[in-house]
């Protein structure tokens, strides 16, 4: 089966205090997704990375990055964390952009 | 703009009542159809999926979906419900002509009662 890992999966950070999040998946996946998914909300596509290219949603605030340093990683920077930013944060990958996503655990952050 | 609707947001059953939940989405083109589910404190899983071929699919756990294109619909069912399916469950939708993002419905909260 198809393993995406997320770490941590809790975590709680300052109001403005920058913070990552990290995923990492075993299946050489060449898609990896990052979604934001609040209390009783559908997820949300805030960006992915087909291999290298990264694609943005329009929607997606400036305050949120991502990296991708190799296949197996891609990161979720927060640079200023607000309140509204208090999500769970899904990390998923897939072969293609058509094929089936699989997703992480979800890491929940919580802004203090 | 691309939306897909999942009717009701709670939904309560006996064990061994029957389940159908309702997912209908807005594109005219090909799509792919998924149904996810979310067991409390757990990830989004795959229950089952539809690209091509047979409208009736048949997922994990005793659930089966039916894709009825003239209805632009791909209803969940289960014949009879466990208690063990208490979870959220998540209609998603993919398709080229929007760039292939996986648009999710709002989703629908099962809760079985033993």
């Amino acid at each position: 089966d198809a393993m995406v890992i997320q770490n941590p999966r809790y975590q709680v950070t300052q109001f403005g205090k920058p913070v990552t999040l990290s995923c990492s998946q075993t299946l050489n996946h060449n898609v990896m997704y990052w979604y934001q998914q609040k209390s009783s909300q559908a997820p949300k596509l805030l960006f992915h990375y087909y291999d290298k290219d990264f694609n943005n949603e329009a929607d997606t605030p400036d305050n949120f990055q991502s990296r991708r340093p190799n296949t197996s990683f891609c990161f979720l920077d927060i640079r200023s964390p607000g309140l509204g930013d208090a999500a769970m944060y899904l990390c998923a990958g897939s072969d293609t952009l058509t094929d089936t996503q699989y997703f992480g655990p979800g890491t929940r952050l919580t802004v203090l | 703009a691309q939306s897909v609707s999942q009717h009701n947001h709670h939904v309560i059953l006996s064990e061994a009542a029957s389940l159908e939940l309702g997912c209908n989405y807005s594109y005219g083109g090909t799509v792919n159809l998924f149904w996810y589910v979310q067991y409390p404190g757990q990830h989004l899983q795959l229950l089952l999926k539809y690209f091509s071929g047979d409208p009736l699919v048949k997922g994990i756990k005793g659930f089966e979906a039916e894709f009825i294109k003239s209805k632009f619909s791909f209803n969940l069912r289960k014949p009879s419900v466990q208690w063990s399916d208490t979870a959220e469950y998540f209609c998603a939708v993919n398709a080229w002509e929007y760039g292939n993002k996986l648009v999710f419905g709002a989703g629908t909260i099962l809760r079985v009662k033993s």
